[in-house]
């Protein structure tokens, strides 16, 4: 049963455009949502997290809006651009918890110029 | 400033081979993960280390075995590979076990079984 589940799957956007990518979880115990990202042959890494008590955190042309209510949280890439072509994974933890990340099953975003 | 170092990088086995992934981290991090990744799955945890001498399963740890070396290193061993095993193979590392510390992860080990 997957915990966390992402769409699209994959998505193509022009360059300057905006890219939206959606998340959904089940469990109300989580209380961490971070965003990860990932180039061709490399490993994820952090890209930006957010905790329920914000209903929004922007890092430059990335924001994570979270619906704590409807339990969905979405990442918004503003201005997307070629570099931005990546896939990029959604996950949920519970903070106190001893181990894990829950992964969605990840997005691979296209950016044309 | 390595980081999280995954050998091999790439490795083909036969059905029925044994091998041992390695990783090493230089981060002073107590707790480390191995995962998997498969087209459309995304990201599934094998087992996880919480601290140096523990280890602990994950969502999927049939056919594989871990190895908590000491605290810089956590290997994962197939004993008997099988075609569903084929799949990239990543190591990560954070601080501590609980907490909205970030995962810091290897490059990978794409493991192909024939």
């Amino acid at each position: 049963q997957q915990q966390v589940k992402q769409s699209p799957q994959s998505l193509i956007v022009q360059k300057g455009g905006i890219s939206i990518i959606n998340c959904a979880y089940e469990n109300t115990a989580f209380d961490y949502f971070p965003w990860y990202q990932q180039f061709p042959g490399k490993g994820p890494a952090l890209l930006i997290a957010i905790r329920p008590d914000v209903s929004e955190k922007k890092e430059g042309r990335f924001t994570i809006s979270f619906n704590k209510s409807a339990k969905q949280f979405s990442l918004h890439i503003m201005d997307s651009q070629p570099g931005d072509s990546a896939t990029y994974f959604c996950a949920a933890s519970i903070r106190t918890g001893a181990n894990n990340l829950f992964f969605g099953t990840g997005t691979r975003l296209t950016v044309i110029p | 400033n390595a980081g999280v170092t995954q050998t091999p990088k790439f490795q083909v086995l036969k059905t029925g081979q044994s091998m041992t992934l390695q990783c090493a981290q230089d981060m002073n991090h107590n707790s480390m993960y191995w995962y998997r990744q498969d087209p459309g799955m995304g990201l599934r945890l094998i087992y996880y280390s919480a601290s140096e001498g523990t280890t602990d399963k994950g969502e999927v740890p049939n056919g594989y075995n871990v190895s908590r070396l000491n605290k810089r290193e956590f290997s994962l061993r197939l004993e008997s590979a099988a075609p569903s095993q084929t799949s990239v193979y990543f190591c990560a590392s954070r601080m501590n076990p609980a907490g909205a510390n970030v995962l810091t992860f290897g490059a990978g080990s794409r493991l192909t079984v024939l």
